[in-house]
């Protein structure tokens, strides 16, 4: 089962460069999220995603973008790659009902801007 | 608005110690709470959860009550393993579906043989 998949696992940007992180799941899950992890800090949610074509701001969305075309994907766009940009992300998507409902997460995308 | 604070890591110990992470929370209403871990190199994976006061929830040998009069979600494990090693994050949801986490700022946990 492959869950959920992220692409790239490293990218070293230089500053104003501009790139997409990649994220599809095949678990047909309606829900899809976008978090960055700093180092010492908890997972802060960037962008999140009900279902296709619907597309919401998280608690820091400045600098990024998103699209949700398809249930399958949900790509990360940064325009514009600032230092303060620098992170692990990961993408995760909800699934289960009820007491068995979860968060599966990719693998994660380690950023870095230079 | 929603918070979770964890204790400072890292956390080191010998194999078969006993494991308390602490983590505390604020949040209005009745949140779900949960436990994530994140082994090297690997996404978060879901641990345990609890979605109501007093509730319990448990998962390969590590268990953490709800506790609302404390405000508190800690986790115990009576015996870590070296295969314990990994960091772990308490987090919580105002909605018992699990979505829009708060996260805590994880704790690294390193077991030693």
């Amino acid at each position: 089962n492959a869950g959920v998949t992220q692409t790239p696992k490293f990218r070293i940007l230089k500053i104003g460069q501009s790139m997409t992180l990649q994220c599809t799941q095949d678990m047909n899950h309606n829900y899809m999220y976008w978090y960055r992890q700093d180092p010492g800090m908890g997972l802060k949610l960037i962008y999140y995603s009900v279902g296709a074509g619907i597309t919401d701001k998280g608690e820091v969305p400045n600098g990024y973008n998103v699209s949700r075309s398809t249930t399958e994907d949900f790509p990360l766009r940064l325009e514009l790659a600032a230092p303060s940009q620098t992170s692990v992300y990961f993408c995760a998507s909800r699934g289960g009902t009820g007491v068995n409902e979860k968060l599966f997460f990719g693998s994660g995308t380690q950023l870095s801007v230079l | 608005g929603n918070s979770v604070t964890q204790m400072e890591g890292p956390v080191t110990l010998s194999e078969e110690a006993f494991l308390t992470i602490n983590c505390t929370y604020t949040a209005t209403g009745y949140p779900s709470l949960f436990w994530y871990v994140q082994y090297p190199g690997e996404g978060l994976q879901l641990l345990l959860k609890a979605t109501k006061a007093d509730d319990k929830g448990s998962n390969k040998g590590f268990e953490a009550t709800y506790r609302k009069e404390t405000t508190s979600f800690h986790l115990e494990k009576g015996s870590v393993q070296v295969s314990d090693s990994a960091v772990y994050f308490c987090a919580l949801a105002k909605e018992t579906s699990g979505s829009r986490l708060t996260f805590g700022e994880g704790t690294q946990l390193t077991v030693n043989p």
